[in-house]
């Protein structure tokens, strides 16, 4: 089955470590986005790629950055982890002209 | 600013309807969509919304009135399974991408 796949899908790490989180896709679509998920406050949009060559920022990038490697892979970095970047961070994929987003399964970064 | 309201919470029975209410205030609308999250996984698409009306899709419907800036998810003959988070989202423009509501935790019981 066509998937997004998350890699790692829990990590520990202490504060000020450079953390890389990475997506992989295999259903061929164009754009990827990162989310983050905290209880209670939803899914906030951190970047979005629409393919290779765009990279946008979205409503919380502050602390975070993405490089598109290829049209599958999309990495989402944190250069120096602090305790509050602790959440449940989601990859999801989509195809122009769909609206629906496909997410792949989480993972879980605690900060200490 | 952009926001998007709903409740936190709903209780329900089993066999029961309810209805998740989605209020939105962006600066651009381009649809309204609904997804569903069961406990920590991976949220999935329920439906999309474009223009004003009523979309339905088996056991679930979701409804826009965009000269209201309101939609809602209408779930009927509710199960056990349905138990779950959902999540309205507002795409503003074409060209960008999903803003999501905080979520609504539906609890069904026996």
């Amino acid at each position: 089955d066509a998937d997004v796949t998350q890699t790692p899908r829990n990590r520990i790490t202490k504060t000020g470590k450079r953390i890389m989180l990475e997506c992989s896709q295999t259903k061929g679509h164009d754009r990827m986005y990162w989310y983050r998920q905290d209880p209670g406050l939803g899914l906030r949009l951190i970047y979005y790629s629409f393919d290779v060559k765009d990279i946008n920022k979205g409503e919380i990038s502050d602390g975070y950055s993405v490089s598109r490697q290829a049209q599958a892979k999309f990495s989402l970095s944190l250069e120096s982890a602090i305790p509050n970047q602790t959440a449940l961070y989601f990859c999801a994929t989509s195809k122009r002209p769909s609206n629906e987003q496909f997410f792949g399964p989480g993972t879980r970064l605690t900060v200490l | 600013g952009q926001s998007l309201e709903q409740p936190s919470e709903v209780t329900a029975v089993e066999g029961a309807i309810v209805q998740i209410n989605c209020t939105y205030q962006t600066s651009g609308f381009y649809g309204l969509s609904w997804y569903q999250q069961h406990d920590g996984g991976a949220p999935t698409f329920l439906s999309y919304n474009a223009l004003d009306g009523l979309e339905e899709t088996g056991r679930f419907s979701s409804f826009l009135s965009r000269s209201d800036s309101y939609g809602y998810l209408l779930l009927q003959e509710l199960q056990m399974k349905d138990s779950a988070s959902y999540f309205c989202a507002v795409r503003e423009e074409a060209g960008t991408a999903l803003i999501f509501g905080k979520g609504t935790t539906l609890s069904v019981s026996s």
